[in-house]
């Protein structure tokens, strides 16, 4: 049983679409994450919710809109995707500890 | 500005002998560190961390080692098995009661040479 799947795996999209990425976590864990690894390697925090509520917005762009439809699902949309937004996206999850933090597999997202 | 630094990219060591990444800091804030562990095509795993009040840590094959006044962090790996080849996070965070966020360092990609 994987306990944090995102999907899709890889995204290829045009400049300008509108795409999804999905966050399922099946640990029971209340507070999940959005975590952007940019071509420099940078691991940086973009959302984080707890309990469905939005606790952590890391000054990104309104095109990024993250949606918590309960506790167990994290996603995230983005508008109007643009070249510097090709990236690996993680998401994860943890209970109580920042460092219990448990993460997906990453989604590659390329903007052509 | 980069608050956690991991400068070395690369490092390989010999299996069997010790592996030493290092990671250094710029935040005095930070309380808590954290080494996390990434396979290719995987997400990173927690590995081991430090609260702030000690100064060693250890895990089995694992120990990291925290020096506050020069802001530097070590995780020592002894003795390295080729499963151990990996790209390593450096990570630190800052107690806010619920709030915290983990700030990454670049990774350094250890080989472990059979």
């Amino acid at each position: 049983d994987t306990a944090v799947s995102q999907t899709p795996k890889y995204l290829v999209t045009q400049m300008g679409n509108d795409k999804s990425i999905k966050c399922e976590q099946n640990l029971g864990h209340d507070t999940m994450y959005w975590y952007k690894q940019d071509s420099k390697k940078f691991l940086k925090i973009m959302f984080s919710y707890n309990n469905k509520e939005l606790i952590i917005n890391e000054t990104v762009p309104n095109r990024f809109s993250p949606k918590s439809p309960d506790k167990a699902h994290l996603n995230l949309h983005i508008n109007s995707l643009e070249l510097g937004d090709s990236a690996v996206y993680f998401c994860a999850s943890s209970q109580n500890r920042v460092e219990k933090l448990f993460f997906g597999s990453g989604t590659q997202l390329s903007v052509l | 500005d980069q608050q956690v630094k991991q400068n070395s990219p690369s490092l390989s060591v010999q299996e069997g002998r010790i592996s030493i990444l290092n990671c250094d800091y710029t935040n005095s804030m930070f309380d808590y560190f954290l080494w996390y562990k990434k396979y290719p095509a995987e997400g990173p795993t927690f590995l081991i961390s430090i609260s702030s009040i000690k100064d060693k840590n250890e895990d089995g094959r694992f120990t990291v080692f925290l020096n506050k006044s020069a802001k530097h962090l070590s995780l020592h790996i002894v003795p390295s098995q080729p499963g151990d080849s990996a790209v390593y996070f450096c990570a630190a965070s800052v107690t806010n009661f619920g709030n915290e966020k983990l700030t990454f360092g670049t990774g350094t990609r250890l080989t472990i040479i059979p």
